[in-house]
């Protein structure tokens, strides 16, 4: 079976650009929530999404956004791209919202480059 | 709220060595996880161990144990004679026990260099 699949795996914009990162996680898994790895630091949450609805959010503005689709598959979204969003942005999957009897299983990530 | 530590950056060793990374945490909360992840340089976070709060015992896998203690909030990960395939970042990470949700909160990661 797959494991989370993230597309692409690298990716440089410019400031000001728009950018959109996609996320498909293992089949079966209705569960996707996104991180966010500056280089030198741990990952950083972003969103849960859970059969289509936000379930969590992190401390980031409004110029990131996601989505989730019917088949489970996600979007994160961020406008008016600044310096700082350069990062590794990561997608977990999982078969369940909580954490009581659930794993979260990792994809490799999209390296974003802005500049 | 909830924090993790890991105070040590990065680590240099010789292969064969023994080698523990710490990790200490904060938490209010009664039930909780624990985890450590693998980051080898591909980006990919692997899962390597999930600890449940209640749950004080040690645990060995392989060449891989985990210290847990509740009385000094640490959660530290010891490798046992260590291989170059050892090499990479590694992370602990604290989530909160709930239904309907899940987030995680990483420590800053330490760097595990396993030298021939």
């Amino acid at each position: 079976d797959a494991g989370v699949t993230q597309s692409p795996t690298h990716l440089i914009k410019t400031r000001g650009q728009h950018v959109t990162l996609r996320c498909s996680p293992i089949s079966g898994h209705k569960s996707v929530s996104w991180y966010q790895q500056v280089l030198g630091q741990g990952p950083q949450f972003i969103f849960q999404y859970y059969e289509k609805e936000e379930r969590g959010r992190g401390n980031f503005p409004d110029r990131f956004s996601a989505r989730q689709f019917p088949n489970y598959s996600s979007e994160l979204n961020v406008n008016a791209l600044l310096l700082g969003d350069s990062a590794l942005y990561l997608c977990a999957s999982s078969s369940a919202p909580g954490t009581k009897n659930t794993e979260a299983f990792f994809g490799q990530g999209t390296r974003l480059t802005v500049v | 709220a909830q924090k993790v530590t890991q105070a040590q950056t990065e680590i240099s060793v010789v292969e064969k060595e023994d080698v523990t990374l710490d990790c200490v945490y904060e938490t209010r909360d009664t039930t909780y996880y624990l985890f450590w992840y693998k980051q080898p340089p591909s980006g990919e976070l692997v899962f390597l161990i999930r600890r449940n709060s209640f749950d004080e015992q040690n645990e060995i896998s392989g060449r891989y144990s985990w210290n847990f203690q509740k009385s000094t909030s640490s959660f530290n990960f010891t490798i046992t004679a260590s291989q170059v395939v050892d090499s990479a970042v590694y992370f602990c990470a604290l989530s909160e026990a709930k239904d309907n949700f899940n987030k995680f909160y990483f420590g800053s990661g330490t760097k595990l260099n396993v030298k021939p």
